[in-house]
């Protein structure tokens, strides 16, 4: 599973766009981009995969260069309620469910 | 339709106890996994369990060990507790498909003492 590195912390304002870039030279090619967020005292929870170019849902974006060597999640327009972790993780789970956390960055959202 | 629940909700523990954590996975779900999260660190895989067996075990020692009965729900039992056992419990299921994401409860807060 490729290691991933991305930053530990950010901060932001309410109603900016923020970006988080994760890094992860050394993906496979069968290897998909996933990211989690996390709130304090609570599981994970998915927020968006994708494996090239880019993917949009109703929470996030996920812009993959042509290389995959790193990968950008994209909240738009961020809320208090935005301030949590979020993981990076890439690998090919197969049919195992193991995933491989990082440290996450931690994102704080300012009002 | 309830997601995943796990029980107690936190539990606390002196050394050398032993615990029991309980999950019930989403409804569709037959794949069980169980994570271990340390303060200010990320999910670590401990194992997981498909049609009452363990498929995959991370780097933990024997003395976190698991079951699944036949309604996919699951245990997990650590014995001989260390202090270092004090974490968030995580569980989480799935239908156990390729790359498909994982549903998380909102975890066991264990305490040892």
């Amino acid at each position: 599973l490729a290691k991933t590195t991305q930053p530990i912390s950010m901060d932001s304002y309410e109603g900016q766009e923020v970006n988080i870039t994760c890094s992860h030279n050394n993906i496979a090619t069968n290897d998909y981009i996933t990211w989690y967020q996390q709130f304090p005292s609570q599981g994970p929870r998915f927020i968006i995969q994708g494996y090239k170019t880019k993917v949009t849902n109703e929470v996030a974006s996920l812009f993959i260069p042509a290389d995959r060597k790193s990968s950008t999640l994209s909240l738009p327009r961020v809320s208090l309620s935005d301030t949590a972790v979020y993981y990076c993780l890439v690998g090919y789970s197969g049919n195992t469910g193991k995933l491989i956390f990082g440290q996450g960055t931690t994102l704080q959202v300012k009002p | 339709d309830a997601g995943v629940t796990q029980s107690p909700t936190h539990l606390i523990k002196t050394r050398g106890q032993q615990v029991t954590l309980r999950c019930s996975p989403k409804s569709g779900h037959d794949t069980v996994s169980w994570y271990q999260q340390a303060l200010g660190q990320g999910p670590q895989f401990i194992f997981q369990y498909y049609e009452e067996e363990e498929r995959q075990r991370g780097n933990f020692p024997d003395r976190f060990s698991g079951h699944q009965f036949p309604n996919y729900s699951s245990e997990l039992n650590v014995n001989a507790l260390l202090l270092g056992d004090s974490a968030l419990y995580l569980c989480a299921s799935s239908t156990g498909q390729p790359n498909e994401k994982l549903f998380f409860g909102s975890g066991t807060q264990l305490s040892v003492l």
